[in-house]
């Protein structure tokens, strides 16, 4: 079945580290996002990448990195710049614009300990 | 710039009665919209989208949800709820072939469901 995965789902990291979020479609869409989901604010966007080699930085984009070398596969760098990591992280795709809609993996949860 | 506003973060209801969560848009053009539904510590599902044509759009799990451009709303409905059907809604908006457009969320709905 086609579908989009995120790995791990659940994540812990030492203040001062970096973490790398998976997220892995074979769907064969073109486009891929990120957003992060804290309680009561919605889904902010954080880097959305429409073609391989090439991306582009979200609301929120600060503290974070992406990589775009392959069509399924869009990594997420959470790096010690980011301020207040806690939160869970959804990774998304769509066929070409945003017209479609998304599909969503099942996201990470990540806790800075 | 188009944004989303979901009215009340939290929508009490008891089974068996009328579900109904809020949506207006802002758009400087008719949009794209989307309800999409997350249970807990997972992604989000598509219920159903407006494009164009029949503003009465049907969904999964017997939500509908109607494109009033005069009220600048797409209000998510469901004549008798479910246990099942409590969850988090989320409405999204977007500027048709538009490029580099992406979906704009709003903030979420959460749906409790009482016996």
């Amino acid at each position: 079945d086609g579908g989009i995965t995120q790995s791990p789902k659940y994540l812990f990291r030492k203040e001062g580290q970096n973490v790398t979020l998976s997220c892995e479609q074979n769907l064969n869409h073109d486009a891929m996002y990120w957003y992060r989901q804290d309680p009561g604010q919605g889904l902010r966007l954080i880097y959305y990448s429409q073609i391989v080699n090439d991306f582009q930085k979200g609301d929120i984009a600060e503290g974070y990195s992406v990589s775009r070398e392959k069509k399924e596969s869009f990594p997420l760098t959470v790096t010690s710049a980011q301020k207040n990591p806690t939160a869970f992280y959804l990774c998304a795709s769509s066929m070409g614009s945003s017209n479609y809609g998304y599909t969503f993996g099942s996201g990470t949860r990540l806790t800075v300990v | 710039a188009q944004s989303v506003t979901q009215l009340g973060s939290h929508v009490s209801v008891s089974e068996g009665a009328l579900v109904l969560l809020r949506c207006n848009y802002s758009s400087s053009v008719p949009p794209y919209l989307f309800w999409y539904v997350q249970y807990p510590n997972q992604g989000l599902q598509l219920l159903l989208k407006y494009t164009t044509g029949a503003t009465l759009v049907k969904g999964i799990n017997g939500f509908e949800a109607e494109f009033k451009k005069s009220e600048t709303s797409f209000h998510l409905t469901k004549p008798s709820a479910h246990m099942s059907d409590a969850a988090e809604y989320f409405c999204a908006v977007t500027l048709p072939n538009s490029g580099y457009s992406t979906l704009t969320f709003g903030k979420g709905t959460m749906l409790l469901v009482s016996p």
